[in-house]
């Protein structure tokens, strides 16, 4: 299946500890992204990745620090965990093509306990 | 400041109603303005991109139309079904060089049979 997959679906951890969430996409699209949604629905970019190049970065703490090994992936690793942490994180990604959507992954939902 | 505003947050109609769901944005500088579904547990799925040189796009039953002059745009829904139950999120691209989309914070749409 073409499609954006990301894993785990479920993370759950206790503060101070670090993870990584995992990305892939075989559309063979050039960006990549990864989005917030925090606990009250609010969808908000976090990162953006072209041809393995970081194009955008919101003001998100230095804790989260994302990976692109190649164009089809970007890895996010977070440091440090905090309660505050927790929501669903999102990776989607797109082609260059400026009429292109975005597609997106079924998210991964992280716990901080 | 560049935001995205989704009303109501919330509606519940009858199967077979049609209806129209608003987004209105800050800025009538954009690049394009897309429609997404998003069900519970899942991602979000790409339903309608509006470039801004277009005025609607129409899928099905969903005909999406777009008035940047008075920032905003609407999603119309034909024939409403159960299945169309889920969270509708307007997100744009404005311009000033950056690729992210600015979401709103949906709306929250039931269908009752």
């Amino acid at each position: 299946d073409t499609a954006v997959s990301q894993t785990p679906k479920y993370l759950v951890t206790q503060m101070g500890n670090d993870k990584s969430i995992k990305c892939e996409q075989n559309l063979g699209h050039d960006t990549m992204y990864w989005y917030k949604q925090d606990s009250k629905k609010f969808l908000k970019i976090m990162f953006s990745y072209n041809n393995k190049e970081l194009i955008i970065n919101e003001t998100v703490p230095n804790r989260f620090s994302p990976k692109s090994p190649d164009k089809a992936h970007l890895n996010l690793h977070i440091n440090s965990l905090e309660l505050g942490d927790s929501a669903v994180y999102f990776c989607a990604s797109k082609s260059g093509n400026a009429i292109s959507p975005l597609h997106f992954g079924n998210g991964t939902r992280l716990t901080v306990t | 400041k560049q935001e995205v505003t989704q009303i109501p947050a919330a509606l519940s109609v009858p199967e077979g109603e049609n209806l129209v769901l608003n987004c209105s944005f800050t800025d009538s500088a954009i690049y394009n303005l897309q429609w997404f579904r998003q069900d519970p547990g899942k991602g979000l799925t790409s339903l309608l991109l509006i470039q801004s040189s277009q005025r609607e796009q129409t899928s099905g039953r969903l005909n999406a139309s777009l008035d940047k002059s008075s920032g905003r745009s609407t999603l119309y829904i034909a024939a409403s079904q159960p299945g169309d139950s889920a969270t509708y999120l307007c997100a744009v691209r404005f311009q000033g060089g950056s690729e992210k989309l600015v979401f709103g914070k949906g709306t929250k749409l039931t269908v009752n049979p």
